[in-house]
């Protein structure tokens, strides 16, 4: 069965920490692996990854993809409170498969 | 924003009835994707219209169908409600092309709330 599997499910941290999100996938006929920040309603793309090993980066989060271990990170430094949201992974093959997501809550 | 609309916000139905959800899509892309996502839960696949064609369908039943017109607009008909329809239903659009085929952009969704 396809699936995707985020971890952790929640985070609290402080303005400042460094944090990494985890995301694990079993997908037939893989193609990319996505994550989302969803704050309120709609999910805001963040990246899209398609090859092992290359890290993408935009401002203080950065995401990359292992496609032997069939995982993703997302690291984000220096937190901010607007980073506060929960953080989707998807993964697309025959379809799009999303995670539970991570909710990340930054204390001031 | 992304450009993607959907109407309405929200609504309140009652078992049994049925409903219409409508998206229309960022300019130029001409895929439509729909997505129920329940409290606490990422979002579920339901299908995907491409150029007016269902292109992938989820683990929904037939009650849910959709349509997506010549302007790439799209609908979502929900027949015979049912409480557990409850959720934010989203829709994403794309444009279906080699280079970056997957890059969704989402529209705000609409809360459903099936009583």
């Amino acid at each position: 069965e396809d699936k995707v599997v985020q971890s952790p499910l929640s985070l609290v941290v402080h303005e400042g920490d460094t944090v990494t999100l985890n995301c694990s996938y079993e997908v037939t006929n893989f193609r990319s692996l996505l994550w989302y920040k969803q704050e309120k309603k709609a999910p805001t793309f963040l990246f899209m990854l398609t090859s092992s090993g290359i890290e993408k980066k935009s401002g203080r989060l950065s995401s990359i993809l292992d496609k032997k271990e069939l995982f993703s990170i997302l690291n984000i430094t220096a937190t901010q409170t607007g980073d506060s949201a929960v953080y989707l992974c998807a993964a697309t093959g025959n379809q799009f498969y999303f995670g539970t997501g991570t909710s990340l809550t930054v204390i001031p | 924003e992304t450009g993607v609309t959907q109407s309405p916000t929200h609504l309140i139905k009652t078992r049994g009835q049925q409903v219409t959800l409508r998206c229309s899509s960022q300019s130029g892309h001409n895929t439509v994707s729909w997505y129920q996502q329940a409290l606490g839960q990422g979002p579920q696949f339901i299908f995907q219209y491409y150029r007016e064609e269902e292109n992938g369908r989820g683990n929904f039943p037939p009650r849910f169908s959709g349509l997506q017109f010549p302007n790439y607009s799209s609908e979502l008909n929900v027949n015979a409600l049912e409480l557990d329809d409850s959720a934010l239903y989203l829709c994403a659009s794309s444009l279906e092309t080699r280079l970056n085929p997957d890059t969704q952009y989402f529209g705000p969704g609409t809360r459903l709330t099936v009583l």
